[in-house]
C-alpha cells in the first residue's frame, strides 16, 4: 500500500518558479517512478501533464517539470502565469494492482 | 482522436444502484484498461478500480470492494461502473479514465444521490 501527501496550497506571482511536493509512503520503491501529475481546472477533468516522474505528454508546456528526490516527488511550474491557476494532483501505483492519488494542491496565482 | 465520452447525469434513492457508461473511441479499446475515479463536492480524486476490457479482469479498491462493478461491452468498446447500496456520500462526478498513467479521461459523470 501507499500513501501519497501533497500541500494543500502553493501560491506565487507570475513569472516566479512553484514547487509542489508528493511525499509517497510505500513498501514497494519501485512505485516511486511511476508517479504522474495531473491539471484540473474547476468543472473539467483532470488532465495529464507529466508521467514516469519526469516525462511530458505531447502538447504539454515545458514549463511543467517533473523530478524525484527520496521518497518525494515533485512538480515543478516555471515562469507562473495566471492560467496556471489549477489544482494539481499527484498519482502512483501502490502495488497489489492498486492505484493512489495525493490528496491535491490549490495552486493560486497571485 | 482519443475520446472517452460518458452517459449523462443521474439521480438516485438511498439504497439504490447507478451504473455509468464509458464509450471509448479512436484506440484499440482491448489494448487499454479503463479505471474509474470519482470526486465528492469540493474534494480530490479517489482511484476506483479498473478493468482490462480485453478479459475483463477486475481490481477494486478496497474503499469500494463489494458494491462496485466493472464490466466492458468490446462489441461496443463500452465500459461500464455499477456502484450499488447508494448513499449520500456516494454524490460525486464519477470519470473514466485510460490507462495509468491516466492519460484520457471522460467528461465525467454526475451522480447525485437524494431522497
Amino acid at each position: 500500500q501507499a500513501a501519497l501527501t501533497q500541500p494543500a496550497s502553493v501560491s506565487g506571482s507570475p513569472g516566479q518558479s512553484i514547487t509542489i511536493s508528493c511525499t509517497v509512503i510505500t513498501s514497494d520503491v519501485g512505485t516511486y517512478d511511476l508517479v504522474s501529475w495531473y491539471q484540473q481546472y474547476p468543472g473539467r477533468a483532470p488532465k495529464l501533464i507529466i508521467y514516469e516522474g519526469n516525462k511530458r505528454p505531447s502538447g504539454v508546456s515545458n514549463r511543467f517539470s517533473g523530478s524525484k528526490s527520496g521518497n518525494t516527488a515533485s512538480l515543478t511550474i516555471s515562469g507562473l502565469q495566471a492560467e496556471d491557476e489549477a489544482v494539481y494532483y499527484c498519482s502512483s501505483y501502490e502495488g497489489s494492482l492498486n492505484y493512489v492519488f495525493g490528496g491535491g494542491t490549490k495552486v493560486t496565482v497571485l | 482522436q482519443v475520446q472517452l465520452v460518458q452517459s449523462g447525469a443521474e439521480v438516485k434513492k438511498p439504497g439504490a444502484s447507478v451504473k455509468v457508461s464509458c464509450k471509448a473511441s479512436g484506440y484499440s479499446f482491448r489494448s487499454f484498461a479503463v479505471h474509474w475515479v470519482r470526486q465528492a463536492p469540493g474534494q480530490g480524486l479517489e482511484w476506483m478500480g479498473w478493468i482490462n476490457p480485453g478479459n475483463g479482469n477486475t481490481r477494486y479498491s478496497q474503499n469500494f470492494q463489494g458494491r462496485v462493478t466493472l464490466t466492458r461491452d468490446t462489441s461496443a468498446n463500452t465500459a461500464y461502473m455499477e456502484l450499488s447500496s447508494l448513499t449520500f456520500e456516494d454524490t460525486a462526478v464519477y470519470y473514466c479514465a485510460r490507462t495509468h498513467p491516466f492519460d484520457s479521461w471522460g467528461q465525467g459523470t454526475l451522480v447525485t444521490v437524494s431522497s
